[in-house]
C-alpha cells in the first residue's frame, strides 16, 4: 500500500524567504504526483502536477521536483508573501486514477 | 472552466439521521467521481469511486450500506450517510475526472457535516 509522508507538518517563515515542502512514497511504481494547496475548510487547487517521466515543472515561483527512484518530492516557492499561507498537500497517483494523499503541510508566512 | 460544486457547504444534523451531499461537474462530463473525507489534520482518504450508470467501488473498510453513493448522471454524484453517528462528522470532498483526461482530477469545494 502506497504510504506517503510530508515534512515538516508545520512551518513558519517570515516574508521574502523561500520555502522548502518534502514529499515521500513508498512504493515508487507511480504515474504521476501532485502538489495542491487547500485553504482552510476549502477544497483544493492543483498547482503544479509532474508525469513520472519529468523531473521538474515548474509555475510562476512554484518548481516541484520528483526523484522517482528515491520516492521524493520537493515543492519550492520563491520569496514566500502572506497569501501562500495555506496547507499544502502532496499527492501521488499510481497507475488506476486513486490518489494517495499525504497528510499535508500547513505553512504560514509571517509580513 | 473545469469546475466542480458541492452542496450544501456546511451542514449540521441530529444522530440517526440521514444526509445527501451533492456534487456537480459544472461545465464538463464526468464519467468518474471521487468521495474523498478528510479528518482534521489529517490526509484526505479515498472512500469510493463512483462511475455514472453503475455501482460505487468502495476502499476497504468503507461501509457501503452506510455511505451511499449515486451516479445518476455525467455531472451529479451524490453521497447520502445513513443514519449518521458523531463519528461521521468530517470534511467530505469530491473531485471529478473529465471524460476524456488520462490525468487530472477536479475537486469540488467540500462539505463540513457536524453530526450532533
Amino acid at each position: 500500500k502506497q504510504e506517503v509522508t510530508q515534512i515538516p507538518a508545520a512551518l513558519s517563515v517570515p516574508e521574502g524567504e523561500n520555502l522548502v515542502l518534502n514529499c515521500s512514497f513508498t512504493d515508487s511504481a507511480i504515474y504521476n504526483l501532485q502538489w495542491f494547496r487547500q485553504d482552510p475548510g476549502k477544497g483544493l487547487t492543483s498547482l503544479l502536477l509532474i508525469q513520472s517521466s519529468q523531473r521538474e515543472q515548474t509555475s510562476g515561483r512554484l518548481n516541484a521536483s520528483l526523484d522517482k527512484s528515491s520516492g521524493r518530492s520537493t515543492l519550492y516557492i520563491a520569496a514566500s508573501q502572506p497569501g501562500d499561507s495555506a496547507t499544502y498537500l502532496c499527492a501521488v497517483r499510481p497507475n488506476d486514477y486513486k490518489l494517495s494523499f499525504g497528510a499535508g503541510t500547513t505553512v504560514t508566512v509571517r509580513a | 472552466g473545469a469546475v466542480v460544486s458541492q452542496h450544501p457547504s456546511r451542514v449540521i444534523c441530529k444522530s440517526g439521521t440521514s444526509v445527501k451531499i451533492e456534487c456537480r461537474s459544472l461545465d464538463f462530463q464526468a464519467t468518474t467521481m471521487f468521495w474523498y473525507r478528510q479528518f482534521p489534520k489529517q490526509s484526505l482518504m479515498l472512500m469510493a469511486t463512483s462511475n455514472e450508470g453503475s455501482k460505487a467501488t468502495y476502499e476497504q473498510g468503507v461501509e457501503k450500506d452506510k455511505f451511499l453513493i449515486n451516479h445518476a448522471s455525467l455531472t451529479l454524484s451524490t453521497l447520502t450517510v445513513t443514519s449518521a453517528h458523531p463519528e461521521d462528522s468530517s470534511f467530505y470532498i469530491c473531485s471529478a475526472k473529465y471524460t476524456f483526461s488520462t490525468d487530472t482530477q477536479y475537486f469540488g469545494p467540500g462539505t463540513r457535516l457536524t453530526v450532533l
